[in-house]
C-alpha cells in the first residue's frame, strides 16, 4: 500500500517569490507520482507527473518538481509565483500496474499575498 | 470537446434518501474512479471500474453503490446508508495512452439537509 505525507497545510507566500510545496511517500513498489492543483470548487488538474526518466519534472504555470527516491520526496517548486496561483495542491501517487488508483495527501493550501 | 461530465453540480438531499450523481466521459477511457473530498482533506477513493461490467470497491465504499453498463458513463448512488453523505464528489478516468494520467470531472456537491 501506498502513502502520501504533505508536510505543509498552508503555505503562504509574497507575489514573486519562490515557493516550495513539500511532498514525501511510502511505497514498497515502485510508483508513478503527480501534483495537481485544485481551484476553488473545481475538479483537479493536472500540474505535472513522474513516470521515469529525468528526475526533474517541468509541468505547466512554470511550476516543476524533483523526483528524489532516496528521500522518496517530490517537492513542488515555483521560483517566482502570481497571484493566480493562489489554489489548493495535491501530490499523489499510483501503482504502475492494475487499476493505478490514485492516493492523496491531504493537500496544500497556497495563498499569495500582494 | 473531449472531456469528464459531472452532474448535478449542487445537489440537495433530505436524509433518508438515495441520490444518484452522473459522470459520462467522452475519452474512450477503459478505466473511472469516484473520489470523496470533505472541507480541508485530501480524496478518498469510494469506487472504480477498469472493465465494462466490472468495478471493485475503493477504500470508502460503504453506503455507495456504482454500475458500469457503459463504457463512457459511471454513476454513484449515494444510499440513505451513507451516514455523513455531506461532500464534494469526483469523477475521474484514466488514460492510458497519455501517460497514464487520470483526468478530473469538475466535481458534484452534495448537501443532506
Amino acid at each position: 500500500a501506498q502513502s502520501v505525507t504533505q508536510l505543509d497545510s498552508q503555505v503562504p507566500v509574497f507575489e514573486e517569490a519562490p515557493v516550495e510545496l513539500r511532498c514525501n511517500y511510502s511505497s514498497s513498489v515502485s510508483v508513478y507520482l503527480f501534483w495537481y492543483v485544485q481551484y476553488p470548487n473545481q475538479g483537479l488538474q493536472l500540474l505535472l507527473k513522474y513516470l521515469s526518466g529525468s528526475t526533474l519534472v517541468k509541468g505547466i504555470n512554470g511550476f516543476e518538481a524533483e523526483f528524489n527516491k532516496s528521500q522518496t520526496s517530490f517537492h513542488l517548486r515555483k521560483p517566482s509565483v502570481h497571484i493566480s496561483d493562489t489554489a489548493e495542491y495535491f501530490c499523489a501517487v499510483s501503482d504502475l500496474q492494475g487499476a493505478q488508483k490514485l492516493v492523496f495527501g491531504q493537500g496544500t493550501r497556497l495563498t499569495i499575498n500582494p | 470537446d473531449g472531456g469528464i461530465t459531472q452532474s448535478p453540480k449542487y445537489l440537495f438531499r433530505k436524509e433518508g434518501q438515495n441520490v444518484t450523481l452522473s459522470c459520462e466521459q467522452n475519452l474512450n477511457h477503459d478505466a473511472m474512479y469516484w473520489y470523496r473530498q470533505d472541507p480541508g482533506q485530501g480524496l478518498r477513493l469510494i469506487y472504480y471500474s477498469q472493465i465494462v461490467n466490472d468495478f471493485q470497491k475503493g477504500d470508502i465504499a460503504e453506503g455507495y453503490s456504482v454500475s458500469r453498463e457503459k463504457k463512457e458513463s459511471f454513476p454513484l448512488t449515494v444510499t440513505s446508508a451513507q451516514k455523513n453523505p455531506t461532500a464534494f464528489y469526483l469523477c475521474a478516468s484514466l488514460g492510458r495512452l497519455i501517460g497514464n494520467t487520470i483526468y478530473f470531472g469538475e466535481g458534484s456537491w452534495l448537501t443532506v439537509v
